[in-house]
């Protein structure tokens, strides 16, 4: 089984904090991503990686960075946390080639102060 | 106009009945099509994948595919109260590694 595990379940930081979310997985899968989920907006890619120091840019990258040095870890990092920056956080891996599917970590409640 | 279109529901079918869970997209080139279920405070798991036109059967679960009309369906049989959940459809357009997401079906089985 694809096992994918995040740091924490509710994280809760001020704003201003910097932020660290980490996700884990055991399948040697080659894509990871990061998406944040919200009520009425669904699931927006935030980053993903294809490689091991390779990342780009989803469709809400602004405030957010990330970090693959290797290939079973990814971190999303909050430079300076804000309010709106409250969510739901999802990571994802998937194999690569071929119909890649996508498979998510428990998530991360984040919620900014 | 969205990409990945669902009906946010709430869809409410009694225990036993068929559930009919709908997605379109708008990107013709899309290659490959997902259903994922997710629990209120839970991830999204996949329940389903298809790539091919027609239909693919998993159990009680039904997906449909026509590209030629950009949909793609979920059908529930003899639905349980578990299966109450959000649905969400996914679509990867070609070889991208990127899944564009509708916002989600909230289906409700009543007992």
């Amino acid at each position: 089984d694809v096992k994918v595990t995040q740091s924490s379940r509710y994280l809760v930081k001020r704003t201003g904090e910097k932020v660290f979310l980490e996700c884990v997985q055991d399948m040697d899968h080659e894509n990871m991503f990061w998406y944040r989920q919200d009520p009425g907006l669904g699931l927006r890619l935030i980053y993903f990686s294809y490689d091991v120091k390779m990342k780009e840019k989803g469709d809400i990258p602004e405030g957010y960075s990330v970090s693959r040095e290797k290939k079973e870890r990814f971190s999303l990092i909050l430079e300076s946390a804000s309010t709106n920056q409250t969510s739901m956080y999802l990571c994802a891996s998937s194999l690569g080639g071929g119909p890649d599917t996508q498979y998510f970590g428990p998530g991360t409640r984040l919620t900014v102060l | 106009q969205k990409e990945v279109e669902q009906n946010s529901g709430p869809l409410s079918v009694p225990e036993g009945a068929i559930a009919s869970l709908n997605c379109t997209y708008s990107d013709r080139v899309s290659q490959s099509f997902f259903w994922y279920r997710q629990y209120s405070g839970k991830s999204p798991e996949l329940i389903m994948s298809i790539y091919s036109n027609g239909d693919k059967e998993d159990g009680r679960f039904t997906a449909q595919l026509n590209k030629a009309s950009q949909y793609v369906s979920l059908l529930i049989r003899d639905s349980q109260p578990s299966d109450s959940a959000t649905y969400l459809c996914a679509v990867r357009r070609g070889s991208n590694y990127k899944l564009t997401f509708g916002k989600g079906t909230l289906l409700t089985v009543n007992p």
